[in-house]
């Protein structure tokens, strides 16, 4: 089934510990992206990628680092994980053909900081 | 800078009634508008979008938004809400940062409570 798969799911993490998000399509999109959810904040974008090999900055980027090595991964890293950095986390990736114009996301992952 | 405002955080209606949720945008350039839905514990799914062309643009669930350039608001409506409804709605608008990265800059989202 063709989308995006995120892992893990859920994560307990102790504060300065190292953490990695990954995120792979299956669609071919060329332009992926990481967002934050946070109770009344809706969704920040983090970090995106127009294609293979190129990455930006978006909304809240500090404290977090993406590569993009392929079309497929886009994996999201937090170099030394602080509380404020609990949220639920998704990728997503968008198509840009015509009627077909739109953008998928995955299911999200939850994570805690202690 | 591109932003969207969705001036209700919670919108209360009765099973059968019809639902608004609210969104006003503010984008340079032509909007590009969707609406998502988020049910508990699950990821966004999409409902709707509007890109150009009729101002009604009919979606999933039978939910449908209004495209209004003048008043630049896309606000949801269901005309017979369900208490399957019950969930959290985001509107959503394309922004362009100017790396061409066309992301999607989110509202803060709209609890919908459909009261049987």
């Amino acid at each position: 089934i063709a989308g995006i798969t995120q892992a893990p799911t859920s994560q307990i993490l102790a504060a300065g510990r190292r953490m990695t998000l990954r995120c792979t399509q299956d669609m071919r999109h060329n332009a992926m992206y990481w967002y934050r959810q946070d109770l009344g904040l809706g969704l920040r974008l983090i970090h995106y990628s127009n294609t293979a090999g190129t990455t930006g900055k978006g909304e809240v980027p500090d404290g977090y680092s993406v590569s993009r090595a392929n079309t497929d991964d886009f994996p999201l890293t937090l170099a030394s994980a602080v509380p404020s950095q609990t949220s639920v986390y998704f990728c997503a990736s968008r198509t840009s053909f015509g009627e077909f114009y739109g953008y998928t996301f995955g299911s999200g992952t939850r994570l805690t900081v202690v | 800078a591109q932003s969207v405002a969705q001036p209700e955080d919670q919108v209360n209606v009765a099973e059968g009634n019809p639902l608004t949720v609210k969104c006003t945008y503010s984008v340079s350039g032509n909007p590009y508008l969707f609406w998502y839905v988020q049910y508990p514990n699950r990821g966004l799914q999409f409902l709707l979008k509007y890109i150009t062309g009729d101002n009604l643009v009919k979606g999933s669930y039978g939910f449908e938004a209004e495209f209004n350039k003048s008043q630049t608001s896309f606000h949801l409506k269901k005309p017979s809400a369900l208490v399957s409804d019950s969930a959290l709605y985001f509107c959503a608008v394309r922004a362009d940062s100017g790396a061409g990265s066309y992301q999607l800059t989110f509202g803060k989202g709209t609890k919908l409570s459909v009261i049987p």
